[in-house]
């Protein structure tokens, strides 16, 4: 089993629809939740990040974290065709060098 | 700021040849990280130094893959024979201590073609 699961996607949404992203994980050590986004032919850019548990929200975006259930979301409200980008989920234990990511959802905002 | 620095970004080689990724991390820090991404695994770390130091090096696939910082500005990701299925995405990354494990900044890849 994989440290952590994401749905591949593609996603495909109309402008304006809200989005939803979602990994799972195995390992309860993990403490880092991060979501990251990836441009085509980019490196990876931090979008959102939680430690622990709970909610976080930073404009159009907002993380939950469910350590009961291993299971990690971001939301996107509003979503604008500039949203367009691999979206991929990454997760570290208190130490945090060892990142383990997800495989990447695309998603695509159609205008 | 100039950000992580990575070179080649493109390199299309034949299997058995060596190739060698160049990265230089942002000024000032002192976590280096090499990932691989691939479509069917994902980003996946290969490496990691701390003060030019190689701390853990267990996602390195086999014995052709090595990874050398020689000072705090540059690192070396090389294989040695390439083979097809190392055909993938290269990053480099780092951050500096002291802050939280988040703040890794990526470079731009290198998309390396073992033909």
């Amino acid at each position: 089993q994989k440290e952590v699961e994401q749905d591949p996607g593609p996603l495909s949404v109309p402008e304006g629809a809200i989005v939803s992203l979602n990994c799972t994980y195995s390992n309860s050590a993990f403490q880092y939740f991060m979501w990251y986004r990836q441009y085509s032919r980019k490196g990876p850019e931090l979008l959102m990040y939680t430690y622990s548990s709970g909610n976080k929200e930073d404009g159009r975006f907002t993380a939950q974290v469910d350590k009961s259930s291993k299971y990690i979301s971001l939301f996107i409200r509003d979503s604008q065709p500039s949203d367009s980008a691999t979206y991929l989920c990454a997760m570290a234990s208190q130490t945090g060098n060892q990142f383990y990511f997800g495989t990447g959802t695309s998603l695509t905002v159609i205008p | 700021d100039a950000g992580v620095i990575q070179s080649p970004r493109h390199e299309v080689t034949e299997m058995g040849q060596e190739v060698t990724l160049r990265c230089k991390p942002i000024s000032g820090h002192d976590y280096l990280f090499w990932y691989r991404q691939t479509m069917m695994r994902g980003l996946e770390l290969l490496i990691y130094f701390n003060n030019n130091v190689p701390i853990d090096d267990s996602g390195m696939p086999e014995d052709r893959f090595s990874a050398k910082m020689p000072n705090a500005s540059f690192s070396t990701l090389k294989i040695q024979p390439s083979e097809p299925r190392d055909s993938a995405v290269y990053f480099c990354a780092s951050r500096t201590s002291g802050t939280s494990p988040e703040t890794q900044y990526f470079g731009p890849g290198t998309r390396l073609l073992v033909l």
